[in-house]
């Protein structure tokens, strides 16, 4: 089955910095590749998404990039805010039949104000 | 619109005691799906379900059951409470398995066994 690892596990950024969050997959027939936030005591929230026929996806101060031949797929958080500080979970899935989707540990980012 | 709805919030159990998580979406979704959160470890799948009358495994289901009777409601079922239970539940649904359809999560339920 998939497998979905994050790193580093912790991050700790200046507020205003860019933070950059990485993460690697194993099912090269993965093909969709959503990251969660999820605060402190709070449910996971979907913040951006990206298909596999898709190398690059931007929304305002986030942008998720996607290197399949690598299998890996970056979340890129420019000028941070101390709001951004939370948990950010990485998933894949392949979108066929009885697909599960494969979520990472879990990356924990703090935005020093 | 209420999304997904957990009830209880809180829930303190007795090793082997028993209890039923209570799971409602108001948004007409197929796919429900209950995961367990554990500190550090990610979300893992419990058990899932593709629509009225259909669940499936996930990736930890032992210990637990589900039913899925209705498109609205998938409760999931502990019978024998054990510690190792302790965790974060989280009930979740999705118009479909695939790509742009993303997973609502309910606020959760935070169950310890002693």
């Amino acid at each position: 089955g998939e497998n979905v690892e994050q790193h580093p596990s912790t991050l700790s950024v200046q507020e205003g910095d860019s933070a950059v969050i990485k993460c690697t997959y194993s099912d090269s027939a993965s093909n969709y590749f959503p990251w969660y936030k999820q605060e402190l005591g709070k449910r996971p929230q979907l913040i951006i998404d990206i298909r596999s026929n898709v190398g690059e996806k931007k929304d305002q101060r986030i942008a998720v990039t996607l290197n399949k031949t690598a299998k890996h797929f970056s979340l890129h958080i420019t000028e941070t805010q101390p709001e951004d500080s939370a948990v950010y979970f990485c998933a894949a899935i392949y979108t066929g039949a009885n697909s599960k989707l494969t979520f990472g540990k879990g990356i924990t980012l703090s935005v020093r104000p | 619109n209420a999304g997904v709805t957990q009830t209880p919030k809180f829930r303190i159990l007795k090793i082997g005691q028993s209890m039923t998580l209570q799971c409602t979406q108001d948004m007409n979704h197929n796919y429900m799906y209950w995961y367990r959160q554990d500190p550090g470890m990610g979300l893992k799948l419990i058990y899932y379900s593709v629509g009225a009358g259909i669940t499936d495994k996930g990736e930890v289901p032992n210990g637990y059951n589900v039913s899925r009777s209705t498109t609205e409601d998938f409760p999931l079922r502990l019978e024998l409470a054990a510690p190792s239970q302790t965790s974060v539940y989280f009930c979740a649904s999705s118009y479909s398995q695939g790509a742009s359809q993303p997973q609502h999560f309910g606020d959760g339920t935070r169950l310890s066994i002693l």
